[in-house]
């Protein structure tokens, strides 16, 4: 079965600054999914970002990006220019390539940015 | 954002009584699931459709049941509460094969078992 496991349970940033918040995973197959989700105070779970195991390019969307290392079983997601309504927990997710597109998430990491 | 609601949005329950978690959705997904978050366990996958009356356990299965007799509608039940099911509860829907091919997560119901 595979299993995602997030480290840090909490992590803290200046606001401007930048923070990398860390992610493995383990699975035996070879093409998957990788997500980060973000959970703000009104508990709405939003996509941050996506990863295709495939493609050996790093996903970016504006000031979030990733870093995936694939023989590492690492997915960690950097924010630049750390913003207030950054605050959020972080999740990460993985997912299969083929059959039921069941999602397995870390424990999350809470992101409190500093003023 | 995707169009998916979740009823009840609070409830308190007494252990033993059943309780209904009712998910709908407007965008004709194919696939839709019930997680649960509970500090320290992120979220687990309880039960999932890939269809009309098509559904699967997920890794936290024991003690809830689903039922899917629409396309937009995916009930998740618990016949009898108890207070280790007090939890907050996600819906998702996903389309395979979309451009997207991304999981989308209603609001959450918090459900408390006293």
């Amino acid at each position: 079965a595979q299993t995602v496991t997030q480290s840090q349970p909490e992590m803290s940033v200046q606001e401007a600054e930048t923070v990398t918040l860390s992610c493995t995973y383990d699975t035996s197959e070879s093409d998957y999914y990788l997500f980060w989700y973000k959970q703000p105070p009104s508990r709405q779970m939003i996509l941050v970002i996506r990863q295709e195991a495939y493609k050996q390019q790093n996903a970016t969307e504006n000031r979030f990006s990733v870093n995936f290392q694939k023989a590492a079983k690492s997915f960690s997601l950097k924010i630049s220019d750390s913003q207030l309504g950054d605050a959020a927990m972080y999740f990460c997710a993985y997912r299969r390539f083929q059959g039921a597109q069941k999602l397995v998430f870390g424990q999350g990491t809470r992101l409190t940015i500093n003023p | 954002d995707a169009g998916i609601t979740q009823s009840p949005r609070h409830k308190v329950t007494e252990t033993g009584t059943p309780v209904t978690l009712r998910c709908h959705q407007t965008e004709n997904h194919r696939y839709m699931y019930w997680y649960r978050q509970d500090p320290g366990h992120g979220l687990r996958l309880i039960h999932y459709s890939y269809g009309v009356k098509d559904t699967d356990k997920g890794e936290v299965s024991d003690g809830y049941s689903v039922s899917r007799s629409k396309t937009e509608d995916f009930l998740l039940t618990l016949e009898s509460a108890t207070s280790s099911q007090t939890s907050v509860y996600f819906c998702a829907i996903s389309e395979a094969g979309s451009v997207t091919d991304t999981q989308y997560f209603g609001p959450g119901t918090r459900l408390t078992v006293l």
